[in-house]
């Protein structure tokens, strides 16, 4: 298994335009998550999901917005880039087990820069 | 709402000596605990975890921490570091219930750098 993998790894864009950030998963997990990780700091959840066609805002989403049309995608979209949004951005899955604990996998992030 | 404090942003430690990185939560309810480890220009990969039981819990590569109820305290610690060692360690907690997506809290976390 390839586990959760992210595309790009790196990527630099001008103030206002967009893009999307890919994530897939190839565990037929559940659950999946969108971080954002700043120097210095701790990770902060943006978006998450429960299941395909479920999603929901986490600690920080103003400036972005997700879909979850599969098990396996996950894609993390800015509409209008800031350079508030320069961030190491992580993607991560879990099985999703109610009541019990739940390990998170991680991607190996993709580094944003908006100039 | 739970948080999570690291104590210490940077460990520098020679190699073989003995290391412990401290990490505080708080929670009015109980909790799952973890840490996670991110080696440069990599994702987090996890250590170790408490979930309930015997309060010393055993990761990967050597570490272990203990869960301290009455501190509120998850110390992670290792007898004796390696250069391999070198990298990021994030202490993060989850609520320990039922029902809605397990959100993670982390740390700032605490770079542990390995000296020869």
């Amino acid at each position: 298994n390839a586990g959760v993998t992210q595309t790009p790894k790196f990527r630099i864009l001008k103030i206002g335009q967009s893009m999307t950030l890919q994530c897939t998963q190839d565990m037929n997990h559940n659950y999946m998550y969108w971080y954002r990780q700043d120097p210095g700091m701790g990770l902060k959840l943006i978006y998450y999901s429960v299941g395909a066609g479920i999603t929901d805002k986490g600690e920080v989403p103003n400036g972005y917005n997700v879909s979850r049309s599969t098990t396996e995608d996950f894609p993390l979209r800015l509409e209008l880039a800031a350079p508030s949004q320069t961030s190491v951005y992580f993607c991560a899955s879990s099985l999703g087990l109610a009541g019990r604990s739940d390990t998170q996998y991680f991607g190996p992030g993709t580094r944003l820069t908006v100039l | 709402a739970q948080s999570v404090t690291q104590l210490d942003s940077q460990v520098p430690v020679f190699e073989e000596a003995p290391v412990e990185l401290r990490c505080n939560y708080s929670s009015s309810v109980s909790v799952y605990l973890f840490w996670y480890v991110q080696y440069p220009n990599q994702g987090l990969q996890l250590l170790l975890k408490y979930l309930s039981g015997s309060t010393l819990v055993k990761g990967i590569n050597g570490f272990e921490a203990e869960f301290n109820k009455s501190q509120t305290s998850f110390h992670l610690r290792k007898p004796s570091v390696h250069i391999s060692d070198t990298a990021e360690y994030f202490c993060a907690v989850s609520l320990g219930s039922s029902g809605s997506a397990r959100q993670l809290t982390f740390g700032s976390g605490t770079q542990l750098t390995v000296l020869p």
